[in-house]
């Protein structure tokens, strides 16, 4: 049971800005941080955004990350048949001791 | 590179332990946590558990925490996860993922899952 609540699909054409939404019913996310993550399926997931709005190295700079109270996105701009693939938020949850995960997003170009 | 490579497909009856194993390499593996992470078919991730690979402490999820070990074997990098009582809704892939705690970055790298499937 995800305590993160994502849109289960989302889509756009080549080229375009998408934004995909988490939020959190209560005030976590005030406190700590978001993650997103890009899975293609049949693989692992793979780390795109961390500390709310961080790349690691070799993600594109088409993948940003915020955070607003209560709600975090992810946008791409630039949309490219490649980034067709689920995405999940995840953030520490102080309530629970443990990290939740959204129940993903399915992105389709 | 950094690389985790994770066991073989098991198949258990219901009832049964699993041992998965999640070997690193290209880093030093005493200085990062592993977590892990599975995914039944269809659905989203959830998250099982963390290990300190240096201290060996560990942090298991309350959903687990009756039936889930997690240890490690500094000597060959490698994590490890047991879960017992396995039952039919614990059919999953398992991924081991690790925690770059130096600058906040949780699952900077995973594993490619090991699938577990429990059926009598």
């Amino acid at each position: 049971q995800s305590v993160l609540t994502q849109p289960p699909s989302a889509s756009g054409t080549p080229g375009q800005r998408v934004t995909i939404s988490c939020s959190e019913g209560s005030s976590n996310f005030g406190s700590n941080y978001v993650n997103w993550f890009q899975q293609v399926p049949g693989t692992a997931p793979k780390l795109l955004i961390y500390r709310d709005n961080l790349r690691p190295s070799g993600v594109p700079d088409r993948f940003s990350g915020s955070k607003s109270g209560t709600s975090a996105s992810l946008a791409i701009s630039g949309l490219r048949s490649e980034d067709e693939a689920d995405y999940f938020c995840a953030a520490w949850n102080d309530k629970l001791s443990g990290w939740m995960f959204g129940g993903g997003t399915k992105l389709t170009v | 590179q950094v690389q985790l490579v994770q066991s073989a497909a098991e198949v258990k009856n219901p009832g049964a332990s699993v041992k998965l194993s999640c070997e690193t390499s290209g880093y030093t593996f005493t200085g990062y946590y592993i977590h892990w992470v599975r995914q039944a078919p269809g659905k989203s991730l959830e998250w099982m558990g963390w290990i300190n690979a240096g201290q060996g402490n560990t942090h298991y999820s309350q959903t687990f925490q009756d039936r889930v070990t997690m240890t490690r074997d500094t000597s060959a990098n490698t994590a490890y996860m047991e879960l017992s009582s396995l039952r039919s809704e614990d059919t999953a892939v398992y991924f081991c993922a690790r925690d770059n705690v130096k600058v906040g970055a949780a699952f900077d790298f995973w594993g490619p899952g090991t699938l577990v499937t429990v059926s009598s």
